[in-house]
């Protein structure tokens, strides 16, 4: 079993749709969960942090977390073109930070 | 500010050569992690530094790979001799503190083509 599991996707969505995004992880005693942004060819770039059970909104993106099913996820409401990236879950494992695969995601106008 | 220096951008190789990149992390940033990221796969961690000590390097493959930091700043990741296998982009990313608030900041990357 991966540490950090996500769909590789591609995900394609209309634009203006609402984007879902999961990931599961492996290690009860992760703390902090992140979703990095990577666009093709580029360095991946942190959009969320979340630390504890439940939603965190910031703009059109919200990170939910649920520890007991050891489960992230992101939304990306009104997607746009320019969301079109790869979504990489990251999960922090004794001063560690490890990806998972990505996601692919498509926004199509 | 400037952000995460890294250099070379591209490098090619035949396989049993060797090759080095450097990365100069953000002023003041104690943790530098390299990362290997082969296409279509999410970054995997090969070493960080915590200032010029080792963190972890559970994941360098010590036969064939190497890496300092001078002085605590900037560092360099080599292998000798390449495989094959070694072909993807190598990240460096930088943080304040170790992970912190789990932002690393990422430099452009290197990527290397081993023949």
């Amino acid at each position: 079993q991966k540490e950090v599991e996500q769909n590789s996707g591609p995900l394609s969505v209309p634009e203006g749709a609402i984007a879902s995004l999961n990931c599961t992880y492996s290690d009860r005693v992760s703390q902090s969960f992140f979703w990095y942004r990577q666009y093709s060819g580029k360095s991946p770039e942190l959009i969320m942090s979340i630390y504890s059970n439940g939603d965190k909104e910031d703009g059109r993106f919200t990170a939910q977390l649920n520890k007991a099913s050891q489960y992230v996820s992101l939304l990306i409401r009104d997607s746009q073109p320019s969301d079109s990236a790869t979504y990489l879950c990251a999960v922090t494992r004794t001063d560690k930070l490890i990806f998972g695969t990505g996601t692919r995601l498509q926004v199509f106008p | 500010e400037a952000g995460v220096a890294q250099s070379p951008r591209y490098k090619i190789i035949e396989k049993r050569q060797s090759v080095a990149f450097w990365c100069n992390p953000i002023s003041g940033h104690a943790t530098l992690y390299w990362y290997q990221q082969i296409l279509g796969q999410g970054p995997k961690l090969l070493i960080q530094f915590q200032n010029n000590g080792v963190v972890d390097d559970s994941q360098l493959p010590k036969d064939r790979f190497s890496a300092e930091r001078l002085k605590g700043v900037d560092s360099t990741l080599k292998i000798q001799p390449a495989k094959l296998e070694d072909s993807a982009v190598y990240l460096c990313a930088s943080s304040l503190v170790l992970l912190g608030s789990g932002e690393l900041f990422f430099g452009e990357g290197s990527r290397l083509t081993v023949l």
